[in-house]
């Protein structure tokens, strides 16, 4: 089955700057890579997501890559913003099949 | 005001007795998805239902029941027999679920639940 790794697992940046989320994804077969946003005590938000067809996709500040050679897919945040501040989370699925989401990443925005 | 919700936000419970979490969602999909989230974990399937009347057991659906006899609710009974019940647990749903194509998932707000 499917298994999704994601690093880091905390990450710190000044406001301003860009952050850099990563997940490596085992099975050939994924095709739909969403990324969520959980605030603290609340339920994840989908911020953006990603299909195999394309290699890349942006939505004002964010923006995800896709490298189905390598099995990798990674979240943009740039101009990083205090409530940019948050867990981030990836996901991994072949179409049809259910979810597999990654650890998860903390990500700190110091003012 | 169309979403998910879940009930309640926050629910104690004595260890040995069975709780059931609501969730209802009025954005007319067909699937719905329970999830448990542990710390620093990410989230795990508990159960999921593609249509009314019809679910299927998930990654972890030992010691949990569910049933969906409406297509707005879906409620989880966490048993007496699930060995660690405190978490935090998420509902979702999606228009659909199937062969094909995959859909958007969309979560509740959550229900921690702590057992002692």
């Amino acid at each position: 089955g499917e298994n999704v790794e994601q690093h880091p697992s905390t990450l710190s940046v000044q406001e301003g700057d860009s952050a850099v989320i990563k997940c490596t994804y085992s099975d050939s077969a994924s095709n739909y890579f969403p990324w969520y946003k959980q605030e603290l005590g609340k339920g994840p938000q989908l911020i953006i997501d990603i299909r195999s067809n394309v290699g890349e996709k942006k939505d004002q500040r964010i923006a995800v890559t896709l490298n189905k050679t390598a099995k990798h897919f990674s979240l943009h945040i740039t101009e990083t913003q205090p409530e940019d501040s948050a867990v981030y989370f990836c996901a991994a699925t072949p179409y049809g099949q259910n979810f597999v989401f990654g650890p998860g990443t903390r990500l700190s925005v110091l003012p | 005001d169309g979403g998910i919700t879940q009930s309640p936000k926050y629910l104690f419970r004595k260890e040995g007795q069975n709780v059931t979490l609501s969730c209802e969602q009025n954005l007319n999909h067909d699937a719905m998805y329970w999830y448990r989230q542990d710390p620093g974990q990410g989230l795990r399937l508990i159960y999921y239902s593609q249509i009314v009347n019809d679910f299927q057991k998930g990654d972890i659906a030992e010691g949990y029941s569910v049933s969906r006899e409406k297509k707005e609710s879906f409620p989880l009974t966490v048993t007496s027999a699930q060995k660690n019940p405190t978490a935090f647990y998420l509902c979702a749903s999606s228009i659909f679920f199937g062969e094909g194509r995959t859909y958007e998932q969309y979560f509740g707000p959550g229900t921690r639940l702590t057992v002692t």
